[in-house]
């Protein structure tokens, strides 16, 4: 699977936007972009996750770069129940790991009164 | 959606005890679950692959004599560590995919301290 590099931490304001980028310069043609977060002392929680197109749930938003080496994982109102760890992690369906995720260090975002 | 339990969220245990953890797939059959060790300040690691019906893919570092896995059915798997000891303490996860489209549902995580 292809590393991402992350921010260690980032700070946001509650209400406004939390814009989480990741590197992925290495990704391949079939390998997906996805989010989790982990709140604190929880198990990590799905956000989204996407190939090439932009996409949109209730949680969030993603934006993936036209060349897809980076995107970018965007809050559109952050509230302080958002404070977490966001992964981000680049994986292939069904690649040698099976469906196991491989977590790197994520980024602690910090949402603040 | 999908729901995997786990249980206990925390114990706290004697060195040299055994502490057995659950992990069900609520309203999903999982053929497969992971379990995941995390320490404090640190990334999830991945040190199991559980399989209903055959034996359990470790990790590379991961002993499988002190962290026996079973799936014994569709919608749940142990993890047993044998003779805790206290490095053995940590935040212990397990996960689940929904095979129709490969999200990874966790539970909530088990702190195990051994004293």
């Amino acid at each position: 699977d292809a590393k991402t590099t992350q921010p260690p931490s980032m700070d946001c304001a509650e209400g406004r936007a939390a814009n989480l980028p990741c590197n992925h310069s290495t990704i391949s043609g079939n390998e997906y972009v996805y989010w989790y977060r982990q709140i604190h002392s929880q198990g990590p929680q799905y956000i989204i996750h996407g190939l090439k197109n932009n996409e949109t749930n209730e949680m969030a938003s993603l934006i993936i770069t036209e060349d897809r080496k980076s995107s970018t994982l965007i809050l559109p109102h952050a509230t302080l129940r958002d404070t977490a760890v966001y992964y981000c992690i680049v994986r292939a369906p069904n690649s040698n790991s099976g469906y196991a995720l491989n977590f790197g260090k994520g980024t602690s975002l910090l949402v603040t009164p | 959606g999908a729901v995997v339990s786990q249980h206990p969220s925390r114990v706290i245990c004697k060195s040299g005890t055994s502490v057995k953890i659950e992990c069900r797939s609520l309203d999903f059959q999982a053929t497969t679950m992971f379990w995941y060790r995390q320490f404090p300040k640190q990334s999830l690691m991945l040190m199991a692959t559980s399989n209903e019906g055959s034996k359990a893919t470790y990790e590379q570092g991961v002993e499988k004599d002190k962290f026996l896995i079973n799936h014994a059915s569709l919608t749940l798997s142990t993890l047993t560590v044998t003779s805790a000891h206290p490095e053995d303490s940590s935040f212990y996860i397990c996960s689940a995919p929904l095979r129709s489209n490969e999200k990874l549902f966790f539970g909530s995580g088990t702190q195990l301290s051994v004293l």
